[in-house]
C-alpha cells in the first residue's frame, strides 16, 4: 500500500484566498483524521471521520474551516478565507476500525504558508 | 477525558549514550498507549504501542517502553542512541470508549551530539 497520500505537499497562498488540502487514506481504513501542527500549539486534532461521517469537529478553529469526506478514499480540508495565522503543517491520518489496531498512519503533511 | 504530559520539551544526548523520554497520562480505565517519532519534514511514524499484557514492549529502531500503571507512565527508552535518532517524539493515549481518537502529548525534541 502507498500509505496515506496528501496533496499538495506545499502550498503558498495570499491572505483571503481559498485553500483546499486533499487526503487519500489507506485502503480499508474506516477512520480519517485531520491534524494541524504549529510550533506554538503543537499537534491539534481538527476533525475526524468514521465511515465518511464526521464524528468530532470540536477542534475546527472557526467557520472558515470545513472538511468533507465524500467517499472512503478521499477527504478535503478547506480554509476560506485563509489568514496568516493558518500557516502550519496539516496532517491527515487514517486507522482501521478494529480496536486492536488503533494506531494511526500519518501522511507526509501539507505545509501551508499564508502571506 | 484522557490527557498526556511529556515533561521534557528538549533533551540533548551524546551519541552512544542511553535515552529515556518521559510520558505521563491521565485516564480512568486501561489506556492504549503509543509512541510516535517525527523526523524533520516528515509525518509521524509509529515506534511502538501497548494495549495489554506484557508491560515492557519492544518497538522499531531499538526502542522499548514500559507501562507502569501505578505511576501512570509510559516511558520510552533506548540503550544506545544513534545520530539518526534526532527527531521529535510524541506519546499518545487512546481509549476504546473514545473510538479511534488519540490524544497526543506536546512532544519531546531530541538532539544528538556527536
Amino acid at each position: 500500500d502507498a500509505g496515506v497520500i496528501q496533496s499538495p505537499r506545499h502550498e503558498v497562498t495570499e491572505m483571503g484566498q481559498e485553500v483546499t488540502l486533499r487526503c487519500k487514506p489507506i485502503s480499508g481504513h474506516d477512520y480519517l483524521f485531520w491534524y494541524r501542527q504549529t510550533m506554538m500549539r503543537g499537534l491539534e486534532l481538527l476533525i475526524y471521520f468514521n465511515n465518511n461521517v464526521p464524528i468530532d469537529d470540536s477542534g475546527m478553529p472557526e467557520d472558515r474551516f470545513s472538511a468533507k469526506m465524500p467517499n472512503a478514499s478521499f477527504s478535503t480540508l478547506k480554509i476560506q478565507p485563509s489568514e496568516p495565522r493558518d500557516s502550519a503543517v496539516y496532517f491527515c491520518a487514517s486507522s482501521h476500525r478494529d480496536w486492536s489496531s488503533y494506531e494511526q498512519y500519518f501522511g507526509p503533511g501539507t505545509r501551508l504558508t499564508v502571506t | 477525558a484522557q490527557s498526556v504530559t511529556q515533561p521534557d520539551i528538549h533533551i540533548t544526548v551524546s551519541e552512544g549514550a542511553s535515552l529515556e523520554l518521559r510520558c505521563n497520562y491521565s485516564y480512568g480505565a486501561t489506556p492504549y498507549l503509543f509512541w510516535y517519532v517525527q523526523s524533520p519534514g516528515q509525518g509521524l511514524q509509529l515506534l511502538l504501542k501497548y494495549f495489554s499484557g506484557d508491560t515492557l514492549v519492544q518497538g522499531i529502531k531499538g526502542f522499548e517502553a514500559e507501562f507502569k500503571r501505578s505511576q501512570s507512565s509510559f516511558n520510552l527508552r533506548k540503550p544506545s542512541v544513534h545520530w539518526s535518532d534526532a527527531a521529535e517524539y510524541f506519546c499518545a493515549v487512546g481509549a476504546r470508549a473514545a473510538g479511534n481518537k488519540l490524544t497526543f502529548g506536546g512532544g519531546t525534541r531530541v538532539l544528538v551530539k556527536p
